[in-house]
């Protein structure tokens, strides 16, 4: 069974504070998302990667970094959190090789409370 | 900013109806269609691509796509309660590394 795995289900951190999103997958994938999603805004994309220690910025990527040393491992990071970024962040993953790897795979996602 | 549109809803259909989801998309070079279906609280999950004009049908979906009016629609056939989400379309442009989503569409369907 193909598996994306958000290491936190809930956070709750505090104005300032550094937060650490981290993901992993088990589908030797190449591709590797970022997204929040907030109500009536639906997903937008903050940060992806196509490969290791490659990265991309999405349509929001401000106030936001990533790292991804090993193939499996996709981490988001707040460097100083703030209450604008309380939302629910869901990482994916997908195949390359044209259309047919088109298929995202999600998380359960992680949603960040900032007080 | 490429952009990716869906009515909001809620749209609420009678068990055994058929639910027509529809979205627009703004670049014309997409080239893959993507309905994803999201429960209350789960995380999404694909239902359905399709790449060329026309229809395809799985089971109870029907995605159908033109691209010369940059439309792309999920027909629901046989409606169920377990139906009820949000269904998000998502376009892919670029061939595998980015999609672009809508902002999905709520359907509840009422037994």
């Amino acid at each position: 069974d193909v598996k994306v795995t958000q290491s936190s289900r809930y956070l709750v951190k505090r104005t300032g504070e550094k937060v650490f999103l981290e993901c992993v997958q088990d589908m030797d994938h190449e591709n590797m998302f970022w997204y929040r999603q907030d109500p009536g805004l639906g997903l937008r994309l903050i940060y992806f990667s196509y490969d290791v220690k490659m990265k991309e910025k999405g349509d929001i990527p401000e106030g936001y970094s990533v790292s991804r040393e090993k193939k499996e491992r996709f981490s988001l990071i707040l460097e100083s959190a703030s209450t604008n970024q309380t939302s629910m962040y869901l990482c994916a993953s997908s195949g390359s090789g044209g259309i047919w790897a088109g298929e995202l795979f999600f998380g359960e996602g992680s949603r960040l409370t900032v007080l | 900013q490429k952009e990716v549109e869906q009515n909001s809803g809620p749209l609420s259909v009678p068990e055994g109806a058929i639910a027509s989801l529809n979205c627009t998309y703004s670049d014309r070079g997409s080239q893959s269609f993507f309905w994803y279906r999201q429960y209350s609280g789960k995380s999404p999950e694909l239902i359905m691509f399709i790449y060329s004009n026309g229809d395809k049908e799985d089971g109870r979906f029907t995605a159908q796509l033109n691209k010369a009016s940059q439309y792309v629609s999920l027909l629901i056939r046989d409606s169920q309660p377990s139906d009820s989400a949000t269904y998000l379309c998502a376009v892919n442009s670029d061939g595998g590394n980015q999609f672009y989503f809508g902002t999905g569409t709520s359907l509840t369907v009422i037994p």
